[in-house]
């Protein structure tokens, strides 16, 4: 069965520092990953995904991510926070192979401090 | 404006009373789905549609119904609300999964209580 964990519930980063949110994944097969980000009282938008190739994938605002299969890891980065990156980010999986049912994490909310 | 809207934004009810929850994407978007979002246990899946008249369960999809009888809506009706179907509900649309051009797009959420 598909999982997927972000260990943290929140992570405050002071501003200009570099961040990183971790998530790491289960799945059957070869995954689809994808970050998301909430920001207060709005719905879901699209930051990056990782399909195939490159392990570092570069998504909007700046934010990148790192496949590691071998740690079945999707950690997403910034070099340096800004206090508007605060909200609330979501990883989410799919299987390639499997249906088409995506299994989101928790969340973790990010807290970028002036 | 590419978008997906829900009605209503904000829905009270009491229990048992059958309700409708809208969603249309204006993105000529094949895929549709249905999450709730609750606090500690982030969103999960409640039905998704690869396109009109196909349908399938997600993570949790008791307590609901869902119908795609056009590519641009996808309703989620509740037939007998409970309190534990109070939640955050989003839609959100994408072209065909598989396609590499998966990213979903989300509507801006329904409230929902039930008393």
């Amino acid at each position: 069965a598909q999982s997927v964990a972000q260990p943290e519930d929140q992570v405050n980063v002071a501003e200009g520092n570099p961040l990183t949110v971790k998530c790491t994944y289960s799945v059957s097969g070869n995954p689809y990953l994808f970050w998301y980000v909430q920001y207060p009282n709005r719905g879901l938008q699209f930051l990056l995904k990782y399909i195939t190739g490159d392990n570092l994938v570069k998504g909007s605002y700046g934010f990148e991510a790192e496949f590691n299969k071998s740690q079945t890891s999707f950690h997403l980065k910034k070099p340096s926070a800004l206090v508007s990156d605060s909200a609330l980010y979501f990883c989410a999986v799919r299987d390639k192979a499997g249906t088409y049912k995506y299994i989101f994490g928790t969340g973790t909310r990010l807290k970028v401090l002036a | 404006e590419a978008q997906v809207t829900q009605n209503p934004r904000y829905l009270i009810t009491v229990t048992g009373k059958k309700l409708t929850v809208t969603c249309s994407q204006n993105m000529n978007h094949e895929y549709m789905s249905w999450y709730r979002q609750d606090p500690g246990l982030g969103l999960r899946q409640i039905y998704y549609s690869m396109n009109v008249e196909v349908t399938d369960k997600g993570d949790v999809p008791e307590g609901y119904k869902v119908s795609r009888k056009e590519k641009r809506n996808f309703p989620l009706i509740l037939e007998s609300p409970s309190p534990n179907q109070t939640s955050l509900y989003f839609c959100a649309s994408s072209w065909a999964a598989g396609q590499g051009k998966d990213e979903q797009f989300f509507g801006p959420g329904t409230r929902l209580t039930v008393l």
